[in-house]
């Protein structure tokens, strides 16, 4: 069955530094993957989706993923954190986008 | 565009009442799914509909219900509430449903749902 861990519940960075938020899946074939963030009372916007081809994956909002199938990875990377950026991160495994599984969310805080 | 919408935004709802949640897809978007946020969690799948067909369920008892509707905005009804359904409700549209290079999901702000 397909799943989804994000080891980290809470993460704390300085506004400026960098940023790495970790998710690893379980799933039986080639995953779509994808990287959703949730402010506050807000829905869940797309960062950025991984269906083939190149592992490394540009989002919106200066957001990257790198897909690892060696070790059922697809950890999100931003170089340099802005205050704008604290929020809930949600990574999520799919296929057809039916029965899509989300992982437990990191909570991002950003310290000025 | 308008994105996804939703409503109620809020409702609060006692034990063993009934409740529907409607949606608006994003104009041109065939395909609503639903998914339960409890706090503290991540998004979990409850249905799918795709040209008013089920295309996909979740693990959730059969209280829980939906359906789409020509213009392809969606209902979710939930009867027998229980405290447990406390949760925020969000729809997700897309374009179709069972693409070779996948679907992207476009979410709506939720309804939150409180069972006293």
């Amino acid at each position: 069955a397909q799943s989804v861990t994000q080891p980290d519940i809470h993460i704390t960075v300085s506004e400026g530094a960098s940023l790495e938020l970790r998710c690893n899946y379980s799933y039986g074939a080639t995953p779509y993957l994808f990287w959703y963030v949730q402010s506050p009372g807000q829905g869940l916007q797309l960062l950025l989706k991984y269906f083939s081809g190149d592992t490394l994956v540009q989002g919106i909002k200066g957001f990257e993923a790198e897909f690892k199938r060696s070790q059922s990875s697809f950890n999100l990377r931003k170089p340099s954190v802005h205050w704008s950026d604290a929020a809930e991160y949600f990574c999520a495994v799919g296929h057809n986008n039916n029965d899509m599984r989300f992982g437990a969310g990191t909570r991002l805080t950003v310290k000025p | 565009d308008a994105g996804v919408t939703q409503s109620p935004t809020h409702l609060i709802k006692t034990r063993g009442q009934h409740v529907t949640l409607r949606c608006s897809p994003i104009s041109g978007h065939k395909s609503v799914s639903w998914y339960q946020q409890v706090l503290g969690q991540g998004p979990q799948f409850i249905f799918q509909y795709y040209e008013k067909e089920e295309r996909g369920r979740g693990n959730f008892p059969d209280r829980f219900s939906a359906r789409q509707f020509p213009n392809y905005s969606s209902e979710l009804n939930v009867n027998a509430l229980l405290l447990g359904d406390s949760a925020l409700y969000l729809c997700a549209s897309s374009l179709g449903w069972g693409r070779s290079d996948g679907e992207t999901q476009y979410f709506g702000p939720g309804t939150r749902l409180l069972v006293l």
